[in-house]
């Protein structure tokens, strides 16, 4: 089935400093999804991105899709205490837009002071 | 945004009962609602898509006859975990597909299920 590997696992910097996690599928992806799991809290999407080389900003955050449709990352400049959280990729299988996710392992971001 | 909710929060049971876990979409229809299980520092693992009036399709490895789900409404679907026991202990998280618009899924904020 499915897969979509994602690291690092964990990942701690100071505040300021950036930060990227990237995630990769064993298939060819329709979309992917981005969601941001703050400690305690529940998954909270934050973008979801379609088309082969689509790059999408948030703010500091910086979400790429590879040509492939099969890589995703996030890039967080300048890092502040309040991205600390766990970050999920999810990606759904080619062919549909309405097929089911699968998440990656998430990288749990700690910021430091 | 569009708002899920999910009740109980959190719930503590005895081995061998039997937990109803609801999950609501408040300001939207749901016409697909997805439960998943995440244990501590994990990734969310999928356990099953319900669709709104038909039976709900489970992923591979997990019991149908445990995890009774239903989705009655376009706003309401239930997981029941029956004859829980302490393995059974994790954090459900339900997840709801807008009926329109572009398939983004609205999570709920979980429950933490402790059989003892």
């Amino acid at each position: 089935g499915q897969q979509v590997m994602q690291i690092p696992q964990y990942q701690h910097v100071q505040e300021g400093e950036d930060f990227t996690t990237y995630c990769n599928s064993s298939t060819t992806l329709s979309n992917i999804q981005w969601y941001k799991q703050r400690p305690g809290g529940h998954p909270v999407f934050l973008i979801q991105l379609v088309k082969s080389g689509e790059v999408k900003k948030q703010k500091r955050l910086t979400f790429q899709f590879g040509e492939a449709k099969k890589n995703s990352s996030l890039h967080i400049t300048a890092t502040q205490t309040t991205d600390v959280g766990t970050y999920f990729c999810a990606g759904r299988n080619g062919g549909t837009s309405y097929g089911k996710l699968t998440f990656g392992q998430g990288t749990i971001l700690t910021v430091h002071p | 945004g569009a708002v899920v909710s999910q009740h109980p929060s959190w719930v503590i049971c005895k081995s061998g009962t039997s937990v109803k876990i609801e999950c609501r979409s408040l300001d939207f229809q749901a016409t697909t609602m997805f439960w998943y299980r995440q244990f501590p520092k994990q990734s969310l693992m999928l356990m099953a898509t319900s669709n709104e009036g038909s039976k709900a399709t489970y992923e591979q490895g997990v019991e149908k006859d445990k995890f009774l789900i239903n989705h009655a409404s376009l706003t309401l679907s239930t997981l029941t975990v029956t004859s829980a026991h302490p393995e059974d202990s994790s954090f459900y998280i339900c997840s709801a597909r807008d009926a329109v618009g572009f398939y983004e899924q609205y999570f709920g904020p979980g429950t933490r299920l402790t059989v003892t």
